[in-house]
């Protein structure tokens, strides 16, 4: 199944500032996915991410805050805008393909 | 509505013991089930899924599970646990009909297994 690296890993930003994440796939894939993901706890869905048109997010969560891209096939980016220190969280993208999910490795965000 | 139930927040194994953990769901339709793990600092790695087919799915690392549908569960098993499968354990569903493509996990079970 596909392979998706996801970058930055880790990063410590100071509140009031805005951080894109990006996942990048090794093949196309049907969906992408927005996950949320406090350490040790289950994950949140926060957005589908559809290519060439504005992402569908889940109750909770606006495109104002987290806004989504997914130019094509194989990349989408999420940016957490505005960040406080309640958004300090794992932030993990999924792929959907014939075999199933993929995930990527996750992005440990800290706002400080 | 789809949901997932993981009834134990840990699970505790000696080394060689079979282990289990348990899951039941529900949806609407006929669902789809996964199994990930998550080792600290990772992300989410497939064990196994159930589609359709037998009812015991074998998956990566020795684990298999099986579905049961009248008891609307999936729990996952291990014949011998080893100290390197203690890690974090989602099961995860998706109902097959309704279109929908989201997977709903569940809360997760840590696995400790000790030696």
């Amino acid at each position: 199944s596909a392979v998706i690296s996801q970058k930055p890993s880790r990063d410590i930003c100071q509140r009031g500032t805005s951080l894109t994440i990006q996942c990048q796939v090794d093949s196309q894939v049907t969906m992408m996915f927005w996950y949320r993901q406090q350490p040790g706890q289950s994950l949140t869905l926060i957005a589908t991410a559809n290519q060439g048109s504005e992402a569908t997010y889940e109750s909770g969560f606006v495109i104002d805050k987290f806004p989504i891209s997914r130019p094509n096939l194989t990349f989408s980016t999420l940016t957490v805008s505005n960040m406080s220190p309640e958004d300090s969280s794992i932030y993990l993208c999924s792929g959907r393909d014939s075999q199933g999910y993929t995930f990527g490795s996750g992005t440990r965000l800290t706002v400080v | 509505a789809q949901s997932v139930a993981q009834p134990e927040d840990q699970v505790n194994v000696a080394e060689g013991n079979p282990l289990t953990v348990k899951c039941t769901y529900s949806v609407s339709g006929n669902p789809y089930l996964f199994w990930y793990v998550q080792y600290p600092n990772r992300g989410l790695q497939f064990l196994l899924k159930y589609i359709t087919g037998d009812n015991l799915v074998k998956g990566s690392y020795g684990f298999e599970a099986e579905f049961n549908k009248s008891q609307t569960s999936f729990h996952l098993k291990k014949p011998s646990a080893l100290v390197s499968d203690s890690a974090l354990y989602f099961c995860a569903v998706r109902d097959s009909t309704g279109g929908g493509n989201k997977l709903t996990f569940g809360t997760g079970t840590q696995l400790k297994v000790e030696l």
